[in-house]
């Protein structure tokens, strides 16, 4: 149990262009999932905290313009890279609540060209 | 604020064998929760354990176990008969209960490598 799924796995994109990303928790109901970004070798930086039915709360220095987070149902949320840039390019990953646990999404692999 | 500090950067570890991982963190809260989580080549987060501060007994999961010294902020995990597939970055996690948000503090990250 306790499955996230996140889509697309990899995706390449053109600078100036958005990309979507899925995470969707697969067997069970979260109200609240999780965004991350991650760089090679280092620790996983918090962007945002998504809330079913509400906006999302955005961590300090994260553009909230720029990195859109819509949490729709109980079981999907999305993250919107608008005018994606090189330097968006990175490891993003999502997770989803349940109970004191978060359970995480495989990641997507961003790049920017 | 909380913080979570992981002070090694890189630990090996002879296949069979044990290694400890070091984690402190830092909060003026008595009752949250810890958790270590493993990263492997995958860069899928897998909870490999959860520690509840209010318990005094430490959290085992098979091979793995921690070592939870409350009052000096310690949260160490040991891994017994270590094998190839331990072999990932580990993260310790701090959460706190009364923000209520379920937000992770994550430390820095160790890497481990277990060699045959």
């Amino acid at each position: 149990g306790a499955v996230v799924s996140q889509h697309p796995s990899r995706v390449i994109c053109k600078s100036g262009t958005s990309v979507k990303i899925e995470c969707r928790s697969l067997d069970f109901q979260a109200t609240t999932m999780f965004w991350y970004r991650q760089f090679p070798k280092q620790s996983l930086m918090l962007m945002a905290t998504s809330n079913e039915g509400s906006k999302a709360t955005y961590e300090q220095g994260v553009e909230k313009d720029k990195f859109l987070i819509n949490h729709a149902s109980l079981t999907l949320s999305t993250l919107t890279v608008t005018s994606a840039h090189p330097e968006d390019s990175s490891f993003y990953i999502c997770s989803a609540l349940a109970g004191q646990k978060q359970y995480f999404g495989p990641g997507t692999r961003l790049t920017v060209t | 604020a909380q913080t979570v500090t992981q002070s090694q950067p890189e630990m090996s570890v002879q296949e069979a064998e044990t290694v400890t991982l070091s984690c402190t963190y830092d909060t003026s809260e008595s009752d949250y929760y810890l958790f270590w989580y493993k990263q492997p080549p995958s860069r899928q987060m897998i909870l490999v354990i959860r520690q509840e501060a209010y318990k005094q007994q430490n959290a085992t999961e098979n091979r793995f176990s921690v070592n939870f010294q409350k009052a000096a902020k310690s949260f160490s995990l040991k891994i017994s008969d270590s094998q190839l597939g331990d072999a990932a970055m580990y993260f310790c996690a701090y959460c706190s209960i009364s923000s209520n948000t379920g937000k992770l503090i994550f430390g820095q990250g160790t890497t481990l490598q277990v060699k045959p």
